[in-house]
């Protein structure tokens, strides 16, 4: 079993729609979450950063934490076609630790 | 403009030689990193730096090594021993430092090294 799991999708979503993102993982101790997107063929670049559980918003992004579940989820509302690319989950623990990512979700918005 | 810098964008090698992948920021970040993507495996953590002169394995370090000789630069290079090296390598770096808290990685452009 991986310690993170995210679904690889495709997922395609009509222009307007509100995105559902999500990760699953199995390491308690991961305490730092993140969410990066990536377009095709570029790196990634972060989109949030969340310590422990709890929501943060930022724009039309939420990202959403429940470590009871081992559970982490990125909303996307009013989604464009700007917004398609895959979506990366990314965490860690507390330290110097190396990241631990999920494999992606691509996303497919269309107009 | 600061940031993550990596080339060459794209690379071709021939089976058997030896290739250096360059990674440059300008960010004053301390610790610098080196991923491997392939399709449906996400991000693989080769190796990674927290400070100049010091590196560390990471996950998939067969094949591969490293310097880090200066600050901002972190060169990769591939070596004939690395059995399958076609793949997208991504240069990140991050705040850092020894014992610092977990902080976010800010990541280059990528290289992709495709082997003839």
């Amino acid at each position: 079993q991986k310690e993170v799991e995210q679904d690889p999708g495709p997922l395609s979503v009509p222009e307007g729609a509100i995105v559902s993102l999500n990760c699953t993982y199995s390491n308690s101790a991961f305490q730092y979450f993140m969410w990066y997107r990536q377009y095709s063929r570029k790196g990634p670049e972060l989109l949030m950063y969340t310590y422990s559980s709890g929501n943060k918003e930022d724009g039309r992004f939420t990202a959403q934490v429940d470590k009871s579940s081992k559970y982490i989820s990125l909303f996307i509302r009013d989604s464009q076609p700007s917004d398609s690319a895959t979506y990366l989950c990314a965490m860690s623990g507390v330290g110097f630790q190396k990241l631990v990512f999920g494999t992606g979700t691509r996303l497919l918005v269309s107009p | 403009d600061g940031g993550i810098t990596q080339s060459p964008k794209y690379l071709f090698r021939k089976e058997g030689q030896n290739v250096t992948l360059s990674c440059e920021q300008n960010l004053n970040h301390d610790a610098m990193y080196w991923y491997r993507q392939d399709p449906g495996q996400g991000l693989r953590l080769i190796y990674y730096s927290q400070i100049v002169n010091d590196f560390q394995k990471g996950d998939i370090a067969e094949g591969y090594s490293v310097s880090r000789e200066k600050k901002e630069s972190f060169p990769l290079t591939v070596t004939s021993a690395q059995k399958n090296p076609t793949a997208f390598y991504l240069c990140a770096s991050s705040i850092g430092g020894r014992g610092t808290s977990t902080d976010t990685q800010y990541f280059g452009p990528g290289t992709r090294l495709t082997v003839l």
